[in-house]
This record gives C-alpha cells, sequence and structure tokens, in this order.
C-alpha cells in the first residue's frame, strides 16, 4: 500500500528558501499511474494547490506560486521535493505531499503532513 | 483559474441526519470532480472522485452526483464520525487544481 511522508525543516527564516522531501513507500514513483503534488494549508485555512510533478520531471505548477518554486524528482531514492524561495509569513502552512492519480487526478494517499513556519 | 464554490461554508446537524453539501464550478469540468473529509490535525481523506465513485473503505452512506458545474455531496445518516470540514476539488485543469474553500459540518 502506497504511504508518503513528508520531511524538511519545520522554520525558516524570511526570504530564505524552504525546502521540504517526500519519500514514497510500497510503491515506485517511477509509476505510470501516477503524478506526484504538493498542497498547502496555512493554520485555520483551506486548501491550496501548489503543483504536481511525473516521474519523468515534467512539473506543472500553480501559477500564482510558478516564479517561486521548484519540484525535482529522484527516482533512485523513490522521493521528490519541493523548493519555495523567498518565502515569507504568508508561506507558513502546513504542507502535504500526495500522489496524483494519472487519469481522474484524485489525490490519494496523502502524507501526514509538516508544518514550515516562516519567522526570524 | 477554476473556481470553486461550496455551500454552505458551516453546517450544524444530528447524527442520523441526511446531509448535503454543494459545489459550483466557474465553468465545465465534466466529472473531474473530487471530495475529502478532513479531520483536525490530519491530512484530508479522499471519499468520492469522478464526481460519484465512491473511493475503497469508505462507508455507503457517502454519495456523490453532478456534472458539468453543480455537484452534490450527500451523507444519507450522520454517524458521530462524520463531523468534519469537507473539501471539493476540479481535477480537470492542471493549471492549477483548485480546491472549494470547505463546508465544516457540526454538531447540533
Amino acid at each position: 500500500q502506497l504511504q508518503l511522508l513528508e520531511s524538511g525543516p519545520g522554520l525558516v527564516k524570511p526570504s530564505e528558501t524552504l525546502s521540504l522531501t517526500c519519500t514514497v513507500s510500497g510503491g515506485s514513483i517511477s509509476s505510470s499511474s501516477y503524478y506526484w503534488g504538493w498542497i498547502r494549508q496555512p493554520p485555520g485555512k483551506g486548501l491550496e494547490w501548489i503543483g504536481s510533478i511525473y516521474y519523468t520531471g515534467s512539473t506543472y505548477y500553480n501559477p500564482s506560486l510558478k516564479s517561486r518554486v521548484t519540484f525535482s524528482v529522484d527516482t533512485s531514492r523513490n522521493h521528490f521535493s519541493l523548493k519555495l524561495s523567498s518565502v515569507t509569513a504568508a508561506d507558513t502552512a502546513v504542507y502535504y505531499c500526495a500522489s496524483v492519480g494519472a487519469v481522474a487526478g484524485r489525490l490519494d494517499p496523502w502524507g501526514q503532513g509538516t508544518l514550515v513556519t516562516v519567522s526570524s | 483559474d477554476i473556481q470553486m464554490t461550496q455551500s454552505p461554508s458551516s453546517l450544524s446537524a444530528s447524527v442520523g441526519d441526511r446531509v448535503t453539501i454543494t459545489c459550483r464550478a466557474s465553468q465545465s469540468i465534466t466529472s473531474y470532480l473530487n471530495w475529502y473529509q478532513q479531520k483536525p490535525g490530519k491530512a484530508p481523506k479522499l471519499l468520492i472522485y469522478a464526481a460519484s465513485s465512491l473511493q475503497s473503505g469508505v462507508p455507503s452512506r457517502f454519495s456523490g452526483s453532478g456534472s458539468g458545474t453543480d455537484f452534490t455531496l450527500t451523507i444519507s445518516s450522520l454517524q458521530p464520525e462524520d463531523f468534519a470540514t469537507y473539501y471539493c476539488q476540479q481535477s480537470y485543469s492542471t493549471l492549477p487544481y483548485t480546491f472549494g474553500q470547505g463546508t465544516k459540518l457540526e454538531i447540533k
């Protein structure tokens, strides 16, 4: 059964780069059945789609974040990563990774989420 | 972007009630609509995909319907564990996928 787990620093300083990794277990990140997505949720607010990456490296970024976001995938380590540059307090959120069904775009399963706080 | 609007934003109901949550898209998304349940401190959980298909392991009291721009999530008989926040998500356009603002279902 597919499982995802986010990892990375819980505190990032303003203007610096937020870096997170999502490790996939129970299946191959090179599966043609999935894309791999990032979603975030500011405290007490709703869900925001950040984007997704395919195992080939093809990416889809939310236009609202595109200038600051970079995704990468490491098939040898079965993980994919997010970098968000020039962060501000508005980037404080729980960051989730999820598998994205290649056919219907359903997000399942999700990682447990990791809270990233932007503060000096 | 395709805008997703849920109604109501919050809802109070009792155990055993039938509850319906609505999601409207700003343009046609055919059947590319998914529903999630989120409990406090937890990741969202997929309930319904492709507008009306029940995700494996999800109780049959959950159902989804609709196509085009208007969709509904129905819980036929509320159970105590169903009190949570529900989100719809369109997967018609990847630029970007978008979520509704959420519907918080509370105990009356």
